[in-house]
């Protein structure tokens, strides 16, 4: 088995503030993502990528940026935080996007902007 | 619109008794996943689905595409059931759409 680590797990910012989330799997999969959730929400894509230096936005990749370092690693920055934000960011990872396989997450960053 | 409907929204059951969620999806669906979140916010992964069904012990799920839906049913309901059930689609070579979630409160 494999496992998914997120860092940090929580992450306290200031409004403007640019801040990085890191997401390392050892499943040896292709793909990764970045979800967000919201309280009470669904997960909405941010970005993900196929393989190593490869990026494609999801539906909600505006405020964020994101980098496919090595194969195992994927960081998401949020480039300026807003006042009051608080949302849980979920890195996940799969063999391959193109067929669906199996989605596996990680514990979560939980963000909250003063 | 929502391309994921999960439903109900929220369900309290009782140890030892059976319940079944809903997902619909308006988007053509390839695959179908369903999560479990703890109350610590973890995903874990229960279901991966093509059409068809699957059993887990005392999770069944079932995914018809041709209908455009899929459920999970719970038989005989434990503490440890209790969180939030989400499914979530794949569309073809997209990531995965989620659904809004099932919060279910499994009581003594």
């Amino acid at each position: 088995g494999g496992i998914i680590t997120q860092t940090p797990k929580f992450l306290i910012g200031q409004e403007g503030q640019k801040l990085t989330l890191k997401c390392q799997q050892n499943f040896n999969h292709d793909t990764m993502y970045w979800y967000r959730q919201d309280s009470g929400k669904g997960l909405r894509l941010i970005y993900y990528s196929i393989t190593e230096n490869d990026l494609q936005k999801g539906d909600l990749s505006e405020g964020y940026d994101a980098s496919r370092e090595k194969k195992s690693s994927f960081s998401l920055t949020v480039t300026s935080a807003q006042k009051n934000e608080m949302a849980v960011f979920l890195c996940a990872s799969s063999i391959d996007r193109l067929r669906g396989d199996t989605q596996y997450f990680g514990p979560g960053t939980r963000l909250l902007v003063l | 619109g929502d391309q994921v409907k999960q439903s109900p929204s929220a369900l309290s059951l009782q140890e030892g008794t059976n319940s079944a969620l809903r997902c619909n999806f308006s988007i053509a669906t390839t695959t179908v996943q369903w999560f479990l979140q703890n109350p610590r916010g973890s995903l874990m992964n229960l279901f991966y689905l093509v059409p068809g069904t699957k059993e887990n012990g005392r999770l069944k799920s079932t995914f018809n595409s041709k209908e455009s839906y899929s459920t999970l049913h719970i038989r005989d309901a434990q503490l440890e059931d209790s969180g939030t059930y989400f499914c979530a689609a794949h569309q073809g070579g997209r990531a995965l759409i989620f659904g809004t979630g099932t919060t279910v409160s499994v009581s003594p």
